[in-house]
């Protein structure tokens, strides 16, 4: 299994610009996950899913829109990209119910906006 | 969920234990005690989770007080590959919105040759 794989793993917006950050996961995981993660701190939840069709915020959501529409794929989407969105996004899955609860996570997309 | 504190940074000896603290003196009944540790720039890596009992896997052991105020947990012989920021999480529970992850700032062990 490949695990959680993100793309890109690098990106430098302009100001405005709009961008989707893309995670794909083939562990058949219903529940996926973004963080962002600023210099020095702990990772802070973009948005989450419990399952296909099913998103639903967490601590940090403005700015970002998310969509499910399938078990393996939740794409992040930057709308109108601002410096404060300068930061590392993590992608994870997990299967939510019975057996293993562990976070599996990507290796993780270096955003900068300038 | 219950907040953690733990210290900024330790360190230890390749090779000896790693015996990493956390204080969760709020936490409740039914929430979990999780670590993840991270290493540098990569995402991420769960590690192990407990209740009320001691639990141990093939990376560390997990030791939480009869109050469960506080719990450490153990890397029996720690490696240079070790180092990174581990972070403790409580988190009330495992399905739809409990299963969220609350990160703090961690605490960061070097583990020096």
């Amino acid at each position: 299994n490949a695990g959680v794989t993100q793309t890109p793993k690098f990106r430098i917006l302009k100001i405005g610009q709009s961008m989707t950050l893309q995670c794909t996961q083939d562990m058949n995981h219903n529940y996926m996950y973004w963080y962002r993660q600023d210099p020095g701190m702990g990772l802070k939840l973009i948005y989450y899913s419990v399952g296909a069709g099913i998103t639903d915020k967490g601590e940090v959501p403005n700015g970002y829109n998310v969509s499910r529409s399938t078990t393996e794929d939740f794409p992040l989407r930057l709308e109108l990209a601002a410096p404060s969105q300068t930061s590392v996004y993590f992608c994870a899955s997990s299967f939510g119910t019975g057996r293993s609860y562990e976070q599996y996570f990507g290796p993780g997309t270096r955003l900068t906006v300038t | 969920d219950a907040k953690t504190t733990q210290p900024t940074s330790m360190d230890c000896a390749e090779g000896r234990a790693a015996n990493l603290p956390c204080n969760h003196s709020t936490i409740s009944g039914n929430e979990y005690v999780y670590w993840y540790r991270q290493i540098h720039s990569q995402g991420p890596q769960y590690i192990i989770h407990g209740l009320k009992n001691n639990e141990t896997n093939e990376m560390a052991s997990l030791i939480i007080t009869e109050d469960r105020k506080s719990s450490t947990l153990i890397l029996p012989h720690a490696t240079l590959r070790d180092t990174a920021v581990y972070y403790c999480i409580v988190r009330v529970g495992l399905t739809g919105a409990n299963s969220k992850l609350t990160f703090g700032k961690g605490i960061t062990l070097s583990v020096r040759p």
